[in-house]
């Protein structure tokens, strides 16, 4: 069965510190990875791709099929960057999406 | 990049009615998708919509309830059928253009 699973539902820090939000999945294929944000009062955007191996906003993700993990992370966190995020899985032409975890970062 | 737009935005609705979501995509898309998000919940996907093919709807979710039109490439509408207070729900529409894109959401309110 595909799954995504968030553990997080609230992560708070303060600006400046390291940020790791965690995403665990269950595929039985070759899964393609996201993560969404959503910002206050905004529609859900997508944030990065595991394929692109970009970093958006300073932000970065590195799939691990061992440990079947897609977790996002950000060396210092800003102020800005409050909001949920969602980690999702493709599969079968669809979007699957964990509970998210909603990032405050404190000044 | 895709542009997606819901119509309404929010309403508020009676139990027992039925309300119809529209969706709009600036660009031609084969696929798309109509999730729900209930309060303090993730987006749950409730059915696929493909041009000129009847709606595929992931397990929990019927055709008699929420009913999918896909006339067009760039259309979409979903109704919510017979509604109840647990239908009280966030309603978000999405498509395939390259990426995956979302609307802004129809919040909807059954008293």
């Amino acid at each position: 069965a595909q799954r995504v699973t968030q553990p997080e539902k609230l992560l708070s820090v303060f600006k400046g510190a390291p940020v790791e939000l965690k995403c665990n999945y269950s595929y039985s294929g070759s899964p393609e990875l996201f993560w969404y944000v959503q910002y206050s009062r905004q529609r859900l955007q997508l944030l990065l791709r595991h394929i692109s191996r970009e970093s958006i906003k300073g932000f970065t993700a590195d799939l691990n099929k061992g440990e079947t993990s897609f977790h996002l992370k950000k060396p210092f966190a800003q102020e800005e960057d409050s909001a949920m995020y969602y980690c999702a899985l493709k599969g079968g032409g669809k979007l699957i999406f964990g509970q998210g975890t909603e990032l405050s970062v404190k000044p | 990049s895709a542009v997606i737009s819901q119509k309404p935005s929010r309403d508020i609705c009676q139990r027992g009615t039925s309300l119809t979501i529209q969706c709009q995509v600036d660009s031609q898309v084969t696929m798309m998708f109509w999730y729900r998000q209930q309060p303090g919940q993730s987006l749950t996907l409730i059915a696929t919509a493909n041009q000129g093919s009847e709606a595929t709807y992931e397990s929990g979710f019927v055709i008699d309830k929420f009913p999918i039109s896909r006339p067009n490439l760039t259309f979409s509408t979903l109704t919510v059928s017979n509604m109840s207070p647990e239908d009280s729900s966030i309603y978000l529409c999405s498509a395939t253009y390259g990426t995956q894109y979302f609307g802004p959401g129809t919040r909807l309110l059954v008293l």
